[in-house]
């Protein structure tokens, strides 16, 4: 069946350092979606990506979408303390959409 | 303007029991999708409603069903209650059947003991 994975599981950076999450497809998406989960919160959207290649930026957040449209990367430069959370994609397969695993980030000041 | 609200927002239960979950979706939005969150998991998707009907599932057994109002509220309900069926349930709503922007509401967190 259809499977969405996420790495790292976790990650620990000092504040200021990058950090970057991989999101890995069984199967040819048609869009990604990107969303965090503060803890105890609920999933809020960043951002949703359709075309292979895609590139897109939110400030210090850059967010791809691989040729194959089978993968996907956010990456966060100079990590805050407010980056702190759970970063989902969401492939998109018909008309479902298959949530990753996730990856906690944990922001050391 | 009110985003998705859930209701409620904790709730306890006995296995074998039978539990009605309520969403109300952010002004406009027409479609609503329900997720189970278990702890430290990514969301899994159950169903989507659109135009009072259920229009996607998920790998979730006939145990969970679920409405849609006229209004666009949705319920999510849930029979014959297992202890694997502690979660926080997620609603999330969007304009039309077409993928957008997902709003999620805060969940209830349902305790099944």
């Amino acid at each position: 069946g259809q499977q969405v994975m996420q790495i790292p599981q976790y990650q620990h950076v000092q504040e200021g350092e990058d950090f970057t999450t991989y999101c890995n497809s069984s199967t040819t998406l048609s869009n990604i979606q990107w969303y965090k989960q503060r803890p105890g919160g609920h999933p809020v959207f960043l951002i949703q990506l359709v075309k292979s290649g895609e590139v897109k930026k939110q400030k210090r957040l850059t967010f791809q979408f691989g040729e194959a449209k089978k993968n996907s990367s956010l990456h966060i430069t100079a990590t805050q303390t407010t980056d702190v959370g759970t970063y989902f994609c969401a492939g998109k397969t018909g008309n479902q959409f298959y949530f990753g695993t996730g990856t906690s980030l944990t922001v050391i000041p | 303007d009110a985003g998705v609200t859930q209701s409620p927002t904790h709730l306890i239960k006995t296995r074998g029991q039978q539990v009605t979950l309520r969403c109300s979706p952010k002004s406009g939005h027409d479609t609503v999708s329900w997720y189970q969150q278990a702890l430290g998991q990514g969301p899994q998707f159950i169903f989507q409603y659109y135009e009072e009907e259920e229009r996607q599932r998920g790998n979730f057994p006939d145990r969970f069903s679920g409405h849609q109002f006229p209004n666009y509220s949705s319920e999510l309900n849930v029979n014959a209650l297992l202890l694997g069926d502690s979660a926080l349930y997620l609603c999330a709503s969007n304009r039309g059947r077409v993928s957008t922007e997902a709003f999620f509401g805060q969940g209830t967190r349902l305790t099944v003991v």
